[in-house]
């Protein structure tokens, strides 16, 4: 069975930088991508960004595009997603999910089939 | 605001039917599958159906899913007080070349 696990919650202050992270058994790396997605306190899912552990090839969401950074390590099956500068607007649950893409007869079939229980960062001014 | 658009509420009562609707556009529903997720409270999300229709094992088959042109629907059958939750209908948009999600229907069981 494929597992996600996130790090622990994180409480920091604005302009301090951050590292969170997400481990996958083997499976959940190979042929998949890893994405992204912030839920603020009470609001919906967002979509951050998207990465390739193959080729390291990653597709941000314009709003999240140059305040965040994605990456993974595909030796030790291990997303990342990186702040330099936190803002006080960044507290949120940050959730990766396994990518799953499938091309069956030239369509292209996208879903998020397994989950991480998502890492809370809290960021004061 | 959300790409996709769903009611941000709902509510039945126990052992009622439910629709939840999504509607997009060209770009993504209109060219590419929905997938629909369930979240429960204080949960991370969960993959409910995904390209259209289909239903992960384990999923009860009180859930289905339909599609037409640029909209969905999530229909709950025979409705549970644990089916209490948010749902989040998702679809790959050919513009951003990124999925997009709905706001979200938080859905009470009275």
């Amino acid at each position: 069975e494929v597992h996600l696990v996130q790090s622990g919650a994180e409480v920091k202050k604005a302009g301090e930088s951050l590292r969170i992270s997400c481990k996958g058994s083997g499976s959940s790396f190979s042929d998949s991508w890893i994405t992204w997605v912030r839920q603020m306190p009470g609001k919906g899912l967002e979509w951050m960004g998207t990465t390739d552990p193959t080729d390291f090839y990653t597709k941000y969401s314009p709003p999240f595009e140059g305040h965040v950074t994605i990456s993974a390590d595909k030796s030790t099956t291990t997303a990342y997603l990186q702040w330099r500068s936190l803002k006080a607007s960044d507290t949120a649950t940050y959730y990766c999910a396994r990518h799953l893409i499938e091309v069956i007869d030239a369509y292209h079939h996208y879903r998020m089939d397994v989950w991480g229980k998502g890492t809370t960062v809290t960021v004061s001014s | 605001q959300s790409v996709l658009t769903q009611p941000p509420s709902a509510s039945g009562t126990p052992g009622q039917r439910l629709t939840i609707s999504c509607s997009g556009s060209g770009s993504n529903i209109g060219s590419n599958f929905v997938n629909w997720y369930q979240q429960l409270p204080e949960t991370a999300p969960k993959l409910l159906i995904y390209d259209n229709t289909q239903r992960p094992s384990g999923v009860p088959d009180r859930f289905s899913a339909s599609k037409s042109g640029t909209s969905a629907a999530l229909a709950i059958s025979g409705l549970q007080s644990e089916d209490e939750a948010a749902y989040f209908c998702e679809a790959w948009d050919d513009s951003l070349s990124g999925p997009v999600f709905g706001g979200g229907t938080k859905l009470t069981v009275l």
